[in-house]
């Protein structure tokens, strides 16, 4: 099993509402992140969880939290997100020397 | 501090004529160097990684990349393209240090246009 699944494949939220975006992985893969990607640009790293402890936050506002419950999940909690936190939402898991694999992302549209 | 720079982000191309897609980077220390491909509406995909040893790398689809060290390049070339190569390149490094967490820093990218 090489694949990271990503779940909702789309997601339309509501200012004041409260979300979560879920990513898994059975590769082993000690090393999780979140990527946001808007239209036209390259991902920009968001969080970074390694052997399940949070390594690498870029500075993300307090309405996007992550968190990783097993070796295998990671989620990203949403609460009263603005139009422009619209993107594509990449989950990556990896083995270490950067070499990641991605899921399909999440398209979330906050209206 | 790592950057990375693809030098043209659009690339049209004939379908069965050879390709070339430019990256160069810069750091302060080793790093390992990838090139990933993303289709429309879908994530990323490793296409190559340059990790140690021979400096042409092979990777999926046809695609190859030859690391440069004196140049600081990694070029991305497919001696014939396929309509189906259509898709959002991305050039990457990573840190090799003792402390790396595997954070992959991107170019901006390079649209590869191939035309029947």
């Amino acid at each position: 099993d090489t694949e990271v699944t990503q779940t909702p494949k789309h997601l339309v939220m509501g200012m004041t509402n409260k979300k979560s975006l879920k990513c898994e992985q059975h590769m082993g893969h000690r090393a999780m992140y979140w990527y946001k990607q808007k239209a036209k640009k390259p991902p920009e790293l968001m969080f970074v969880y390694s052997y399940e402890k949070l390594s690498i936050n870029e500075s993300v506002p307090s309405r996007f939290s992550p968190e990783c419950p097993n070796s295998s999940l990671l989620n990203l909690h949403l609460h009263a997100l603005q139009p422009e936190d619209s993107a594509l939402y990449l989950c990556a898991s990896s083995l270490g020397q950067g070499k990641a694999f991605f899921g399909q992302g999440t398209r979330l549209t906050v209206v | 501090a790592q950057s990375v720079t693809q030098l043209d982000s659009q690339v049209p191309v004939f379908e069965e004529a050879p390709v070339e897609l430019r990256c160069n980077y810069s750091s302060s220390v080793s790093v390992y160097l990838f090139w990933y491909v993303q289709y429309p509406n879908q994530g990323l995909q490793l296409l190559l990684k340059y990790l140690s040893g021979s400096t042409l790398v092979k990777g999926i689809n046809g695609f190859e990349a030859e690391f440069n060290k004196s140049q600081t390049s990694f070029h991305l070339r497919k001696p014939s393209v396929h309509i189906s190569d259509t898709a959002e390149y991305f050039c990457a490094v990573s840190d090799r240090g003792s402390s790396n967490t595997g954070k992959l820093i991107f170019g901006q990218g390079t649209t590869l246009q191939v035309k029947p």
